[in-house]
């Protein structure tokens, strides 16, 4: 079965610090992606970046990148130069390679960040 | 290119009663899912539709049913309704292919009382 783990329930963070959220996973797969998604306090989910279980380099997308080691099971968010509007609840998530494959969400690590 | 889109925002019901919420996926995408978030939770998977099908299905009851039409909008019902099932209900897009993101709308925030 797979499964998704946030060891951290919350983070506090200076303005414009960098900072790095930790996600582990588990699964047997050996094909897989994985997400990370905010959700600001207003609810929707939106999604961050993406790495697939293949990709050589890791993902970045703007001031997202993502620490993927395949060997540790780890795929962590790191934030650069963290803003104000990143305060929020941010999710790891997993999905495997089927089609049908539904997407499996951590327990979620909310963001303060600090002015 | 409209996103996932869900109505209603909100929605106040009472035990027992019946609830209808409706989705219409991201422009492109034909595959869609529904959760349920709890306070302070992760986003629970209840079902996923493609073709007009039920193909998987979380840990949720009967009174959970849903349905998708030829246009990839998709329906979710909640009969007999519990206290517990106050939640936001979020609905996730995505289109075919392998480890393909899913995209989700604002949400539904259902309350009962």
């Amino acid at each position: 079965a797979q499964k998704i783990t946030q060891t951290q329930p919350g983070m506090f963070v200076q303005e414009k610090e960098a900072v790095t959220l930790d996600c582990t996973y588990d699964t047997s797969d050996p094909s897989y992606g994985l997400f990370w998604y905010k959700q600001p306090s207003s609810g929707e989910m939106i999604f961050l970046i993406y790495q697939g279980s293949y990709d050589q380099q890791n993902a970045t997308e703007g001031r997202y990148s993502l620490n993927f080691q395949k060997a540790r099971k780890s795929a962590n968010l790191v934030i650069s130069a963290s803003q104000l509007g990143d305060s929020a609840m941010y999710f790891c998530a997993m999905r495997g390679p089927n089609r049908d494959d539904k997407i499996i969400f951590g327990k979620g690590t909310r963001l303060h960040i600090l002015p | 290119d409209a996103g996932v889109t869900q109505s209603p925002t909100h929605l106040i019901k009472t035990r027992g009663q019946q609830v209808t919420l409706r989705c219409s996926p991201k422009s492109g995408h034909d595959t869609v899912s529904w959760y349920q978030q709890a306070l302070g939770q992760g986003p629970q998977f209840i079902f996923q539709y493609y073709e007009e099908e039920e193909r998987q299905r979380g840990n949720f009851p009967d009174r959970f049913s849903g349905h998708q039409f030829p246009n990839y909008s998709s329906e979710l019902n909640v009969n007999a309704l519990l206290l517990g099932d106050s939640a936001l209900y979020l609905c996730a897009s995505n289109t075919q292919g392998l480890l393909q993101p899913q995209h989700f709308g604002d949400g539904t925030r259902l309350s009962i009382l």
